[in-house]
């Protein structure tokens, strides 16, 4: 069973074009992650949201704990955020174990 | 410069070999853990430690055995019982108590 669902998997964008991946949860969460994996397998933490709306430069991430859906939003895309986007969310009945969702794989073109 | 590191970047053995990977951190963080990423799937739990000399099992440790001697290092042996080891391993660790995992830049092992 898929805890964490990611949507889409693969999305192909031109440079300056608005981005939205989406992320939808099963399970009651304390938190939720967005993370961004680099082409050399990198990965680093974007946001971390429990409630409402975060913002940092060009991205913007959102939850609605209600629906149990999240969303990261890029504006005017660039090339250099061409990654894997990977949502993980925090199962609020374990010890701070992660659960990752498959990722959703980016590429912007110029 | 503080961070975590993964040691090598490539790694490859013939089956039926263990093989250590190293990750080491100086972050002065208590937690770390160990993930394994395979293509189209999200990383999954192998072990994690949240303080010196303790470990738990994650999600598939089957296969995996890790050592927390030292509050900085925390290696993972993959054993021959591992059954597809072939695979990119990511360390992370964390301020205990706290959500945000900082992670290593993985390390790729190619079991031939």
């Amino acid at each position: 069973k898929n805890e964490v669902e990611q949507s889409p998997q693969n999305l192909t964008a031109q440079e300056g074009e608005f981005i939205t991946i989406n992320c939808s949860y099963s399970v009651g969460i304390s938190a939720l992650h967005w993370l961004q994996q680099h082409p050399g397998g990198g990965i680093v933490s974007l946001f971390m949201l429990s409630s409402g709306k975060k913002k940092h430069g060009r991205l913007i991430a959102t939850i609605n704990i209600q629906e149990k859906h999240s969303s990261l939003h890029i504006t005017a895309s660039h090339p250099r955020d061409s990654a894997v986007y990977i949502c993980a969310v925090r199962d609020g009945g374990s010890q701070g174990n992660l659960i990752f969702g498959k990722g959703t794989k980016l590429s912007v073109k110029p | 410069d503080g961070g975590i590191t993964q040691s090598p970047k490539y790694l490859f053995r013939k089956e039926g070999q263990n093989v250590t990977l190293s990750c080491e951190q100086n972050l002065n963080h208590d937690a770390m853990y160990w993930y394994r990423q395979d293509p189209g799937q999200g990383l999954r739990l192998i072990y994690y430690s949240q303080i010196v000399n303790d470990f738990q099992k994650g999600d598939i440790a089957e296969g995996y055995s890790v050592s927390r001697e030292k509050k900085e290092s925390f290696p993972l042996t993959v054993t021959s019982a591992q059954k597809n080891p072939t695979a990119f391993y990511l360390c992370a660790s964390s301020i205990a108590g706290t959500d945000t995992q900082y992670f290593g830049p993985g390390t790729r092992l190619t079991v031939l």
